[in-house]
């Protein structure tokens, strides 16, 4: 059985870095992309980055360029997204996702089940 | 970036009916890499439609997907009450994927 499992909430305050993890079973984790996903309370889904755990290779959205970083630890069969210089708009669910059935490595048939950051002074 | 736009932002049916959600893109989608995702409260978003109309594994025949290009549409034939949640489209044509704002599909 495909799980993803995410560690669990945490609050931060402004300026602060998290680093979120998501751990992977029933699959090879080296065979598929990773990607994260954000969801601010009561909005829409954001496509973040994704890391391709054979090589490290990485793809972030723009808008978070230079505060985004994902890795795979393939020891553990473990990603992680780290996001830096926090501010009150990055409170939000953030998702881990991946594609095992899908024809392509750029949409989602599993996801994680989510982990709340809140950024609170 | 390919923007996705989609419409009515909320649609208030009742159960039995037919909803009609649209996906707007700002550019054409490469080769129809659209797909549809159902989220309710609390819960991670399931993957419903993928390549414009093909239904993902697990997924009922009332739901189903069409279009290409820059326009699309999700359609449920008959809400079942299960069904009332938020609809996502997603283009993956590029390597930095793009979501709709969403639609919610509420019970009148």
């Amino acid at each position: 059985e495909v799980q993803l499992v995410q560690s669990g909430a945490e609050v931060k305050k402004p300026g602060a870095t998290v680093k979120i993890s998501c751990k992977i079973s029933g699959y090879t984790f080296t065979d598929y992309y990773m990607h994260w996903v954000q969801q601010a309370p009561g909005k829409g889904l954001g496509w973040m980055g994704l890391v391709d755990p054979e090589d490290g290779e990485t793809i972030y959205a723009e808008n978070l360029q230079g505060r985004v970083t994902i890795t795979a630890d393939t020891s553990t069969d473990t990603a992680y997204m780290e996001l830096s210089s926090l501010r009150s708009e990055d409170t939000a669910v953030y998702y881990c996702a991946t594609g095992i059935l899908s024809t392509s490595p750029y949409y989602f048939d599993y996801w994680g089940q989510g982990t709340l950051v809140t950024v609170s002074s | 970036e390919i923007v996705l736009t989609q419409s009515p932002g909320t649609l208030s049916l009742s159960p039995g009916e037919r909803a009609t959600l649209s996906c707007r893109a700002s550019q054409s989608v490469s080769s129809s890499y659209l797909a549809w995702y159902q989220q309710k409260p609390g819960q991670a978003p399931r993957l419903l439609i993928y390549g414009a109309s093909s239904r993902a594994t697990g997924i009922p025949d009332r739901f189903s997907g069409s279009g290409s290009g820059t326009d699309f549409t999700l359609t449920i034939s008959r809400l079942e009450p299960q069904d009332f949640a938020v609809y996502y489209c997603q283009q993956y044509g590029s390597s930095r994927p793009t979501f709709g704002q969403g639609t919610k599909v509420e019970i009148k």
